[in-house]
C-alpha cells in the first residue's frame, strides 16, 4: 500500500516562480526523502529530513515536516526549464528497510 | 564509478515466457531494491536485500523470484511472464542501515504481449 500521497498530482508554472509540492503519509516515519525522476530516467535523490526536524534547506529546495500532521512540503524556489520532472515523497518506517513511494508530482517549468 | 546498472534497457516477451532482469552496483552497497513504476502508481517494492545470501518480499512479490549470490548483483526472475507484468523496473541500492539515500539504476522497460 502507497503510503505517500503528493497534491497536487501535476502542477504547471512559468520560470521563475515557486513550486510547492506536498506529502501526506499515513504512519510513523524515521525519516522522509524527496526524489526526482525526469522523463524516462531513474529517481535522483533530492533531500532527506528526519522525524526529529521541521525544516531543512538545500540550494534551492526547502522541505518541511510537520509529524503531527503528517505531512511534509518541498518547495522549489526560482524554477527553471531544468526543473521540469516528477517529483516523489518517500518514508522510512522506525524498523523499515525499504522506502515507500507516493505517486508523484509532475511540475512542469516552461520558459 | 558506474553506480547502479541494469541490464537489459528494454524487452519485449511473450505471454508464459521467461527471463532474468541483471542489477549491477559498484558501490559495495549492502542493500538493494527492486521496484516497479507503473503509470499513476508510483514505485512499488517487488523484492528486497539486506545482505548478499539474503532476499525478502516487498509490497508485489507475486509472479517474481530474486536472488543475490554476489553482493554487487540483484538479479529479477519472471518464471512466467503476464501481461499485467508490463512495467518499467527500477533497481537500488543503499550504503547500509545507517544510511538513507538510495541509489536507482536507469530502469528496464518489459513489455508482455
Amino acid at each position: 500500500s502507497q503510503q505517500g500521497e503528493e497534491d497536487p498530482q501535476a502542477l504547471s508554472i512559468q520560470e521563475g516562480e515557486n513550486a510547492t509540492m506536498n506529502c501526506s503519509y499515513k504512519t510513523s516515519i524515521n525519516n522522509l526523502q524527496w526524489y526526482r525522476q525526469n522523463s524516462g530516467r531513474g529517481l535522483v535523490h533530492l533531500i532527506l529530513i528526519r522525524s526529529n526536524e521541521r525544516e531543512k534547506h538545500s540550494g534551492r529546495l526547502r522541505v518541511t515536516l510537520d509529524t503531527s500532521k503528517k505531512s511534509s512540503s518541498l518547495l522549489i524556489t526560482a524554477s527553471r526549464a531544468a526543473d521540469t520532472a516528477s517529483y516523489f515523497c518517500a518514508t522510512h518506517g522506525q524498523a523499515g528497510t525499504a522506502l515507500i513511494f507516493g505517486k508523484g508530482t509532475t511540475l512542469s517549468v516552461s520558459s | 564509478n558506474a553506480g547502479v546498472t541494469q541490464t537489459p534497457k528494454f524487452r519485449v516477451l511473450k505471454t508464459g515466457q521467461s527471463m532474468t532482469l541483471l542489477c549491477a552496483q559498484d558501490m559495495n552497497h549492502e542493500y538493494m531494491y527492486w521496484y516497479r513504476q507503473d503509470p499513476g502508481m508510483g514505485l512499488r517494492l517487488i523484492h528486497y536485500s539486506v545482505g548478499e545470501g539474503t532476499t525478502a518480499k516487498g509490497e508485489v512479490p507475486d509472479g517474481y523470484n530474486v536472488s543475490r549470490l554476489k553482493k554487487q548483483n540483484f538479479l529479477l526472475g519472471l518464471e512466467s511472464a503476464a501481461p499485467s507484468q508490463t512495467s518499467v523496473y527500477f533497481c537500488a541500492s543503499r550504503q547500509g542501515v545507517s544510511y538513507n539515500e538510495q541509489f536507482f539504476g536507469p530502469g528496464t522497460r518489459l513489455t508482455v504481449l
